[in-house]
């Protein structure tokens, strides 16, 4: 079936160093992946997306690498701050026309002072 | 402000007692959904809406219904409640679906009793 999952479950990494957080999908048919982040209490809030016909995007501080080869998706953070403490969820809209998008189990990333 | 608003965010309750728990957007979004979150398991659909009184079943809809009467709101309803359907529920809302991002309600805690 269809699953979009995390290699790590919690990612620790001081303070200023960068951050790679992992995510392996299975349908090879999805076209529009998406990052969340997500902190304790809220709702997961959207870091940056990116669609099928490209393999890098950037944002403020942020990167999405697509290898569709493999099937793999990562967000790259760099000079982490605490502010970047939560659990980050990658997320793949399946294939077009199925109106569902499918979640990761989510990654914690820790900061360390 | 753009948002995604759900009440109650917390309710505690006994098994068997019919609750709705309510979402509203006021971005005039196409696209509504909901999910609950487990431990362990991420995010998972439970119905959708495509556009009013559209609607179509997620990954987990046993147990739960929805309605889309109007475009902004998009209501749960636990018909009758059982301790299974113990979690945290986020309702989510997009302009469209697979080509942008969702934007997340802060989330309902129900605990069935």
């Amino acid at each position: 079936g269809e699953s979009v999952g995390l290699h790590l479950p919690t990612l620790s990494v001081q303070e200023g160093d960068n951050s790679i957080i992992n995510c392996a999908y299975s349908n090879s048919a999805s076209d529009y992946f998406i990052w969340y982040k997500q902190e304790s209490g809220k709702g997961p809030q959207f870091i940056i997306d990116i669609r099928s016909n490209m393999d890098k995007r950037q944002g403020q501080r942020v990167t999405v690498l697509l290898n569709k080869t493999v099937k793999h998706l990562s967000l790259q953070i760099a000079a982490t701050q605490p502010g970047d403490s939560a659990v980050y969820f990658c997320a793949e809209n399946g294939a077009s026309g199925t109106y569902k998008y499918i979640f990761g189990t989510g990654t914690r990333l820790k900061v360390l002072a | 402000e753009a948002q995604v608003t759900q009440n109650p965010r917390y309710l505690i309750t006994v098994t068997g007692k019919k609750l709705t728990v309510t979402c509203s957007q006021n971005m005039n979004h196409e696209y509504m959904s909901w999910y609950r979150q487990d431990p362990g398991l991420g995010l998972r659909q439970i119905y959708y809406s495509m556009n009013v009184e559209v609607t179509d079943k997620g990954d987990v809809p046993e147990g739960y219904k929805v309605s889309r009467k109007e475009k902004r709101n998009f209501p749960l309803i636990l018909e009758s409640p059982s301790p299974n359907q113990t979690s945290l529920y986020f309702c989510a809302s997009s302009l469209v679906q697979g080509a942008e991002p969702q934007h997340f309600g802060d989330g309902t805690r129900l605990s069935i009793l």
